[in-house]
């Protein structure tokens, strides 16, 4: 069976250029989260979606964090304009619940700005 | 969950020995807690959970125990063995742990 799938596994852009990340999530899965992984702050929430409506977005960082799941298969992480501190490991994972299911996660997505 | 705190950072145990790893969590109404193991350029992937209701659960060389009174929580794995080698968070529902560094020395 195939697993959360994300694109690209890498991505090296310049600063104030705009990145989306995209996940499939595994099908059936009815909860979607998006996590930013780096050194100092290790795994963090940013935000996730039950039934493709954002449920909580209080760790998305800033304005220039967006997210969208316009259907049950497909989601999208976008930073317009990128900055060097936004560098680290994207990772999207799903659930078949919210905080009370185990989570499925993808490879990630290793994301550079210089 | 607000806030976890997961100790040590970093342990490094002899092959076949057992490893522990123990976390804290500060909200008494969280009802799941995760385990999940990273492997360098993998996501985290889940080795055990347990839920509220229960003290311990354990699956062939993990266990992990809770104890809800003190907040507290931990993984135990005995007879480790090289593959053993990874990072390991601790999770209350969604918030996780730090991580521990686990490194088993043949």
């Amino acid at each position: 069976d195939a697993g959360v799938i994300q694109s690209p596994r890498h991505e090296v852009t310049e600063m104030g250029q705009e990145v989306t990340l995209r996940c499939k999530p595994i099908s059936g899965h009815n909860s979607l989260f998006w996590y930013r992984q780096t050194m100092m702050r290790g795994l963090e929430l940013l935000i996730y979606f039950n039934n493709n409506v954002p449920i909580d977005d209080s760790g998305m960082p800033e304005d220039r964090f967006s997210a969208k799941m316009p259907n049950a298969s497909f989601s999208t992480l976008k930073i317009q304009p990128s900055e060097p501190r936004d560098s680290a490991v994207y990772f999207c994972a799903s659930s078949l619940g919210a905080g009370d299911q185990p989570q499925h996660f993808g490879d990630g997505t290793r994301l550079s700005i210089l | 969950g607000e806030n976890v705190e997961q100790h040590p950072s970093t342990l490094s145990v002899q092959e076949g020995d057992s490893a522990v790893i123990k976390c804290t969590y500060s909200d008494s109404a969280s009802n799941y807690f995760p385990w999940y193991k990273q492997e360098l350029g993998k996501g985290p992937q889940l080795i055990i959970d347990i839920r509220s209701n229960v003290g311990e659960k354990k699956d062939q060389r993990i266990a992990v125990t809770l104890n809800k009174t003190a907040k507290h929580f931990s993984l135990h794995i005995t007879e480790t063995q090289p593959e053993d080698s990874a990072v390991y968070f601790c999770a209350e529902e969604l918030t996780f742990g730090t991580g521990t560094r686990l490194t088993i020395i043949p």
